[in-house]
C-alpha cells in the first residue's frame, strides 16, 4: 500500500509563476491536510478538507488554494508564487478529523 | 492565542532515559499528540493522549494533565535511532491540530 504520496518531491519556482502540489491517499481517508513547515516553527495549516466536496481555511491560507473533487486527491495551488512561500509542504490525511494524521514525505518548494 | 512550548533541543545518552515536555494554551482540548519527524523526513504518530495519566507502548510513554496544560513523552533505553525532532500537537475546539516547534533530541553513544 502506497499510504499517501506526494508530487514533485522538490522544485525551485521563479516567483509570479502558478504551480500546483499533488497529494494523494489510497487509504479512503475522509480528511485531508495542507501544511507548510518552516525552521523554528511547528507545521502551520493551511487549509483542510473533512470530506470530498469540501474544503477550509486553516491557520496560512492566503496565496494558496484547495480543491478536493475526490476522496483520493487533494491539490494544492499556489496562483502566483512569492519568496515567502518557501517552504516544505507536507500533505496529510486522516480517517476522519478525530483520528491521527498520517503524513506524505513532503515536498521541498524554493521560490526565487 | 494559542501557544505550545517544547524545549527546542535536548541531548541524552543512548541506553539512557529522557523526558520531553510539553505545555500548551489552547481554545479548547481534544486531545494530545506526539509525532517523531527524522531529519528530512515526515512526521509519523507516536501516541495520542486524551484523559490524565500515563500511556505506555513499549519504550515510549506519554503523559498528560489537562489540569496543568502539560504533558511529556518519556523514551526509555535510548538508541541511536531515536535521534529525531518530536512534535506535540494539540487538537483544538475545531478538531484542528496546533502544532509546537518540536524538540531535537540528540543521542550520543
Amino acid at each position: 500500500t502506497a499510504g499517501i504520496t506526494q508530487a514533485p518531491t522538490s522544485q525551485i519556482l521563479a516567483a509570479g509563476r502558478s504551480m500546483t502540489l499533488r497529494c494523494t491517499q489510497d487509504m479512503r481517508h475522509n480528511a485531508m491536510y495542507w501544511y507548510r513547515q518552516d525552521l523554528g516553527l511547528g507545521l502551520r495549516l493551511i487549509h483542510y478538507s473533512n470530506t470530498a466536496g469540501t474544503t477550509g481555511k486553516g491557520e496560512v491560507p492566503d496565496g494558496y488554494s484547495v480543491s478536493r473533487a475526490n476522496t483520493d486527491d487533494f491539490p494544492l495551488t499556489l496562483a502566483s508564487a512569492v519568496p515567502s512561500q518557501t517552504s516544505v509542504y507536507f500533505c496529510a490525511s486522516s480517517e476522519s478529523s478525530y483520528n491521527e494524521q498520517f503524513f506524505g514525505p513532503g515536498t521541498r518548494l524554493t521560490v526565487l | 492565542g494559542q501557544n505550545i512550548d517544547q524545549p527546542t533541543e535536548m541531548t541524552a545518552t543512548e541506553g539512557a532515559i529522557v523526558q520531553i515536555n510539553c505545555t500548551y494554551q489552547t481554545s479548547g482540548f481534544n486531545g494530545l499528540f506526539w509525532y517523531q519527524q527524522h531529519a528530512g523526513e515526515a512526521p509519523t504518530f507516536l501516541s495520542y493522549n486524551v484523559l490524565d495519566g500515563l500511556e505506555e507502548k513499549g519504550r515510549f510513554s506519554s503523559f498528560l494533565s489537562r489540569s496543568k496544560g502539560y504533558s511529556y513523552l518519556l523514551l526509555k533505553e535510548l538508541q541511536m535511532k531515536d535521534s529525531a525532532s518530536y512534535l506535540c500537537a494539540v487538537r483544538d475546539s475545531n478538531y484542528q491540530l496546533i502544532w509546537g516547534a518540536g524538540t531535537k533530541l540528540i543521542i550520543k553513544p
